[in-house]
């Protein structure tokens, strides 16, 4: 049981580059989310994934793509890098267990730098 | 719009003391609140999660209390030891009924314990 991977762990984009980030959970959850972690700014929501074959904008999701490709895997693509989106990305997930109470895991975070 | 405060946002005690670290949100319609821990470089662990519903929860030397109507909540750490030095995050989960939208988060408070 691997938890929430990401891939890659580090990586560094001139402008104008576009890449994918990788996200996948092995805990058969049911919601999947993208945030970043800017210094000074904490974790913001950038896209979620209520349930496989749905996804829905969160708080700055300027300059950005998703893809629930299945109930394991959510990816977050880049298709014009810009500096602004250098940050840590995360990626998380939820079960709902009962009607009041979900288990909520983070992945270990991709470090972005766009140069 | 939702809006997450966490103070101080920094802070360096003795090892022994007791302490606590406060979060206040501006919008009462939460479902419910975590407490994260963040060490550097790592992604987030889940520490405490508080139901609407409930007051507090306790797990170990931690204890975080609700007070949704002023829009509060405190972490308790009793007895700190070094191995608490961590960013701790505040972050509370709107109310939507299917429970799957993203979580708000504070900008965290840094807490050092010193041998």
């Amino acid at each position: 049981n691997a938890g929430v991977t990401q891939t890659p762990k580090f990586q560094v984009l001139k402008t104008g580059q576009s890449m994918t980030l990788q996200c996948a959970q092995d805990m058969n959850h049911n919601s999947m989310y993208w945030y970043r972690q800017d210094p000074g700014m904490g974790l913001r929501l950038i896209y979620y994934s209520a349930s496989e074959g749905t996804t829905d904008k969160g708080e700055v999701p300027n300059g950005y793509n998703v893809s629930r490709l299945n109930k394991r895997e959510f990816s977050l693509r880049l298709e014009s890098a810009a500096p602004s989106q250098t940050s840590v990305y995360f990626c998380a997930s939820i079960l709902r267990v009962r009607t009041e109470s979900y288990e909520q895991y983070f992945g270990p975070g991709t470090r972005l730098t766009v140069t | 719009k939702q809006e997450v405060t966490q103070i101080p946002a920094a802070l360096s005690v003795p090892e022994g003391e007791n302490l606590v670290l406060n979060c206040s949100f501006t919008d009462s319609a939460i479902y419910n609140l975590q407490w994260f821990r963040q060490d550097p470089g790592k992604g987030l662990t889940s520490l405490l999660l508080i139901q609407s519903s409930q007051r507090e929860q306790t797990s170990g030397r931690l204890n975080a209390s609700l007070d949704k109507s002023s829009g509060r909540s405190t972490l308790y750490i009793a007895a700190s030891q070094p191995g608490d030095s961590a960013t701790y995050l505040c972050a509370v989960r709107k109310y939507s009924g299917g429970g799957a939208d993203g979580l708000t988060f504070g900008k965290g408070t840094h807490l050092i314990i010193q041998p």
